[in-house]
């Protein structure tokens, strides 16, 4: 099966952009996604991305998309504590209903 | 606006016993649905998904099933709960569309098997 690859932590300091960088497998993934996870909640859609696209911007978010290299990347500006949580990486899957997760990374904003 | 209710947020069973976990969704009609599970390690696995009344796909085989009585509720079950079925059970619903709508998911259950 394909595998979304994700590094498992970042830490950084409130005020500092993070990106949380993401590879996939799937060529034929029409979208990609980011879900952010707090602790003992679901997952919570941030943004998602069309494949044809290689940035999309949504306020403090910023998604980028390499194609060619199969990467994605989620750019957090003036990142917060609140921003503290597990981000996952999801793509569509080849059956065409499953979303094919990361392990997530555990992000650690410090005061 | 669409919402997404499971319940209840935590269980705890012994053994052998029976499990029903229960997802509702509102503000949308013929949703796709699916059950999720979130071990230890984090990764999400597909467990079931729904396409419509009646209709379940089994991803994995496992000692649990799924059940669609009605448009806009998913059941998960177990007649008798194993060790290993302990986790984080998530369920998520998306627009009747193949492969083009994102996933909005609920608060999620948390199974401990003792």
């Amino acid at each position: 099966g394909e595998d979304v690859e994700q590094s498992l932590f970042l830490s950084v300091r409130e005020g500092d952009s993070s990106v949380i960088n993401c590879t996939y497998t799937d060529s034929s993934s029409t979208y990609l996604y980011w879900y952010k996870q707090e602790p003992g909640a679901g997952l919570q859609l941030l943004t998602y991305i069309f494949s044809n696209m290689d940035m999309k911007q949504d306020q403090r978010l910023t998604v980028l998309l390499n194609k060619k290299d199969k990467h994605l990347s989620l750019r957090i500006a003036d990142t917060q504590t609140g921003d503290s949580a597990i981000y996952f990486c999801a793509e569509d899957s080849n059956s065409g209903y499953a979303l094919n997760f990361g392990k997530g990374t555990s992000l650690l904003v410090t005061p | 606006s669409q919402t997404i209710h499971q319940w209840p947020a935590t269980l705890v069973q012994p053994v052998g016993s029976p499990l029903s976990l229960e997802c509702t969704v509102e503000g949308t009609s013929n949703p796709n649905l699916y059950w999720y599970r979130q071990a230890a390690g984090r990764g999400l696995q597909l467990l079931f998904y729904s396409v419509g009344i009646g209709q379940i796909s089994s991803e994995v085989p496992q000692n649990l099933s799924a059940s669609r009585p009605q448009d806009r509720q998913f059941i998960l079950s177990s007649k008798k709960l194993l060790l290993s079925d302990s986790g984080f059970y998530l369920c998520a619903w998306s627009g009747d569309s193949l492969g083009d709508q994102p996933q909005h998911f609920g608060d999620g259950t948390r199974l401990s098997i003792l």
